[in-house]
């Protein structure tokens, strides 16, 4: 079993560009959950996907936007990027909402 | 608006001595997550807690959940260097997390 994987791991883009960042769940997992953490902080919800919908979101403008495929793969983007969106993203599976198993991330960068 | 708070925030403690991180939020939830993570990595879970007087242990770790208080503690006994991490807590009301405690173990 591979686990959570996300991708790429790193990534450097400008301000007002977008980004999409990947994320597979581990094996038997239906809900994908999106987190952002900045340097030094806890992890910040931004939303969670079951059943290809948006379930739950946290306090993020709409520029954060995501989907959830047919395989329960996810995807986030982030339009119009501002300095401020610099973080580790962070992408969680888990079985209908229950323990959460968190991928390696994605280090965003934007200059 | 749910609010986690977690004290203390840093933490150094010597080898062989326990501890105890507090884990207060303000809303009623019946779930509650412990985290841990290392420098540059991702978070490991530790303990799902998912109802009052739940108490769970692993290895040197101690989890337990008071809903009514609305408190959770993680307890460390006889730490050790392995254990220096940042730990979190997070509550299932959109996941609020904690903001951290920073635990250096000094031999």
């Amino acid at each position: 079993d591979a686990g959570v994987t996300q991708s790429p791991t790193h990534l450097i883009k400008t301000r007002g560009q977008q980004v999409t960042l990947r994320c597979s769940p581990k094996s038997g997992h239906d809900t994908v959950s999106w987190y952002q953490q900045a340097l030094g902080q806890g992890p910040q919800f931004i939303f969670q996907y079951y059943e290809e919908e948006e379930r739950q979101r946290g306090n993020f403008p709409d520029r954060f936007s995501g989907h959830q495929f047919p395989n329960y793969s996810s995807e986030l983007n982030v339009n119009a990027l501002l300095l401020g969106d610099s973080a580790l993203y962070l992408c969680a599976s888990s079985y209908q909402a229950y323990e959460q198993y968190f991928g390696p991330g994605t280090r965003l960068t934007v200059t | 608006e749910l609010k986690v708070e977690q004290n203390p925030l840093f933490l150094s403690m010597q080898e062989g001595k326990n501890y105890t991180i507090y884990c207060n939020y303000s809303t009623t939830s019946d779930r509650l997550y412990w985290y841990r993570q290392d420098p540059g990595k991702s978070l490991e879970s530790l303990f799902v807690l998912l109802s009052n007087g739940a108490v769970k242990q692993e290895g040197r770790l101690m989890a337990s959940l008071d809903t009514k208080a609305r408190l959770s503690t993680l307890h460390i006994t006889a730490a050790v260097h392995d254990l220096s991490a940042t730990y979190f807590c997070a509550v299932d009301s959109g996941m609020r997390f904690g903001a951290g405690t920073r635990l250096t173990v000094k031999p």
